[in-house]
């Protein structure tokens, strides 16, 4: 079935550092959602992605989506101590492993 | 309510033994999801429901799962003869999209049943 590969599994990085995770596919995205999963919480929508080449921030988080579609990436300007969770791809009905984003402050 | 609903938060069961797991979505969604996830792990999906379409059922690891869900809103999972393998976090989505492609809306997830099988 579909699969979304997720890189890195982990990022440890200083406070104010920047961040970026990617999720790649073999074949062709309709779209990509990204989740946020605080330790101990669930994840919690923060984007969808449906066109090529799309760009969207939300404050310092800015969110692409490939030319092909094939491949996405989240960016975190500046990292804080309230980004520390996992953050997950998603499409259709099937998750990436997520990064676990940790920061040392 | 505001969000969706899991309960039990917390279920611990012997080896053997049947549980079932409770999810209220939020009012008005169509489609509701049941993801596994163990410890440190991603989500593992499991089942997809979407009105009054059949089931996808395609992510259920065993016969031993099974799921259902009444007049198109709260659903229960139900685990028959439980393993130690499936403790893990259950959790329960959401979503307000219409037609077989709803998982195309965002997910609105429950905090989760945490289940010990001793």
């Amino acid at each position: 079935g579909q699969q979304v590969m997720q890189i890195p599994q982990y990022q440890h990085v200083q406070e104010g550092e920047d961040f970026t995770t990617y999720c790649n596919s073999s074949t062709t995205l309709s779209n990509i959602q990204w989740y946020k999963q605080r330790p101990g919480g669930h994840p919690v929508f923060l984007i969808q992605l449906v066109k090529s080449g799309e760009v969207k921030k939300q404050k310092r988080l800015t969110f692409q989506f490939g030319e092909a579609k094939k491949n996405s990436s989240l960016h975190i300007t500046a990292t804080q101590t309230t980004d520390v969770g996992t953050y997950f791809c998603a499409n259709k009905l099937v998750f990436g492993a997520g990064t676990i984003l940790r920061v040392k402050s | 309510g505001a969000g969706v609903s899991q309960s039990p938060s917390n279920k611990v069961t012997e080896k053997g033994k049947d549980v079932e797991l409770r999810c209220d979505p939020i009012s008005g969604h169509t489609a509701l999801y049941w993801y596994r996830q163990s410890l440190g792990q991603g989500l593992e999906f499991l089942i997809y429901f979407q009105g009054n379409s059949a089931p996808d059922k395609s992510g259920l690891p065993s016969d031993r799962f099974s799921a259902e869900r009444t007049g198109g809103s709260v659903s229960t999972l139900t685990i028959q003869r439980t393993q130690q393998e499936d403790s893990a976090v259950y959790l329960c989505a959401s979503s307000a999209g219409l037609g077989i492609y709803s998982y195309n809306s965002p997910l609105h997830f429950g905090n989760g049943t945490r289940l010990t099988v001793t």
